[in-house]
């Protein structure tokens, strides 16, 4: 069964120091990769997307991913946390050739300590 | 930059009532999509459309039925609310027909409350 894997739901950093949140996804073909951020009651904003290229690509508020086909993982990073980046963080995919819908990752949400 | 508009923000609701939620894509965004996140979950796909004929659907209650309109906005109408209808609504809408690899902007989202 296809599926995205968060498997770290909770994840606490200081300020300032480096983060890596980690997804992998089971499908058959490489799907289109998303990271979106929710702080709390608020809607859903994407970070970044990978489709084909470069593995590294660069997203918006200091933050990357990595794609690796070998792991079939899309991990996201950030060299130094700031209090601000703390929300949850969700993990999605597009299936390639089946339907535009997107299919989350359980989140995993970010606390950070001052 | 003209973002998804959702309303209401906020609803409460009675179990057996009916609810009506509408969506506001971004201008000359043609696709729509809507997702249900209970608490402490991660979204889920209901359904989408594009140009107004509905596209693709996903684990959507037989009691709930969406349209696109004309202009297109899209409406959620949920009919015989349950408790466990009590969550946070999303609309996204993305352009040109919502190619996998387009980006979906996503709306502040509806709170539902079914008391």
């Amino acid at each position: 069964a296809q599926s995205v894997t968060q498997p770290d739901i909770h994840i606490t950093v200081s300020e300032g120091a480096s983060l890596e949140l980690r997804c992998n996804y089971s499908y058959g073909a490489t799907p289109y990769l998303f990271w979106y951020v929710q702080s709390p009651g608020q809607g859903l904003q994407l970070l970044l997307k990978y489709f084909s290229g470069d593995t590294l690509v660069q997203g918006i508020k200091g933050f990357e991913a990595e794609f690796k086909r070998s792991q079939s993982s899309f991990n996201l990073r950030k060299p130094s946390v700031h209090w601000s980046d703390a929300a949850e963080y969700f993990c999605a995919v597009v299936r390639t050739g089946g339907g535009n819908k997107l299919t989350f990752g359980t989140g995993t949400q970010l606390k950070v300590e001052l | 930059a003209a973002g998804v508009i959702q309303s209401p923000r906020h609803l409460i609701k009675e179990k057996r009532e009916t609810a009506t939620l509408k969506c506001y894509p971004i201008p000359r965004h043609d696709t729509v999509y809507w997702y249900q996140q209970g608490p402490g979950q991660d979204p889920q796909f209901l359904i989408s459309f594009y140009e107004k004929m509905q596209s693709d659907k996903g684990s959507i209650p037989d009691r709930f039925s969406a349209q696109q309109f004309s202009d297109y906005h899209s409406e959620l109408n949920m009919s015989s609310l349950e408790l466990g209808d009590s969550a946070l609504y999303f609309c996204a809408s993305s352009p040109r027909g919502g190619g996998g690899s387009d980006t979906q902007y996503f709306g502040p989202g509806t709170r539902l409350t079914v008391l």
